[in-house]
């Protein structure tokens, strides 16, 4: 079975650009989560959705960071315009609701903005 | 909210040697999971084991085991037999309602 994907696995972008990253859960999860990993904050949930509604959005830092999942197969998060503090590794990660709670990780997408 | 502390930021084994990893936490729930995910240098979260709160047995998977300590908040990791493979970062989770809070990661070294 394939796990979660995500794409781009790395991405160079300039200060002020919009920034697309996207997320694909193993199917047949209903949860899915966003998550940031910076050497200064560790790792921090951004935003999880149930059965493709967002549930908790209080990890999202600023306007400038927004979640969409349009169905159960695939997500987006964006950042809109994009600022050198916003370099990290955004990690997607899909669950199955309801199961023992276990949370399986994509490989993860390095942002790197200039 | 829930914390999680893991207050070894690094730990070193040699090989074929046995480590265990601390974590500690801080919740009002009863009912919730804890986990250790590692974290190699390839930055891919691997899951390495997961207890259920409500079962007092700890888990085992294969060289990994768990002492789970409800009373205490306790979940530590032991590696038994390290092999150099196991170099990598591994972070404690706690997961209640399907939010999930890490610790910020012990870095295991493995010396040959």
């Amino acid at each position: 079975d394939a796990g979660v994907i995500q794409s781009p696995r790395h991405e160079v972008t300039e200060m002020g650009q919009e920034v697309t990253l996207r997320c694909k859960p193993i199917s047949g999860h209903n949860s899915l989560f966003w998550y940031r990993q910076t050497m200064m904050r560790g790792l921090e949930l951004l935003i999880y959705f149930n059965n493709n509604v967002p549930i908790d959005d209080s990890g999202m830092p600023e306007d400038r960071f927004s979640a969409k999942m349009p169905n159960a197969s695939f997500s987006t998060l964006k950042i809109q315009p994009s600022e050198p503090r916003d370099s990290a590794v955004y990690f997607c990660a899909s669950r199955l609701a309801g199961g023992v709670e276990t949370q399986y990780f994509g490989p993860g997408t390095r942002l790197l903005v200039l | 909210a829930q914390t999680v502390t893991q207050s070894q930021p690094e730990m070193s084994v040699q090989e074929a040697e046995t480590v265990t990893l601390s974590c500690t936490y801080d919740t009002s729930e009863s009912d919730y999971y804890l986990f250790w995910y590692k974290q190699p240098p390839s930055r891919q979260m691997i899951l390495v084991i997961r207890q259920e709160a409500y079962k007092q047995q700890n888990a085992t998977e294969n060289r990994f085991s768990v002492n789970f300590q409800k009373a205490a908040k306790s979940f530590s990791l032991k590696i038994s037999d390290s092999q150099l493979g196991d170099a990598a970062m591994y972070f404690c989770a706690f997961t209640n309602a399907g939010k999930s809070t890490f610790g910020d990661g012990t870095t295991l070294t493995v010396k040959p």
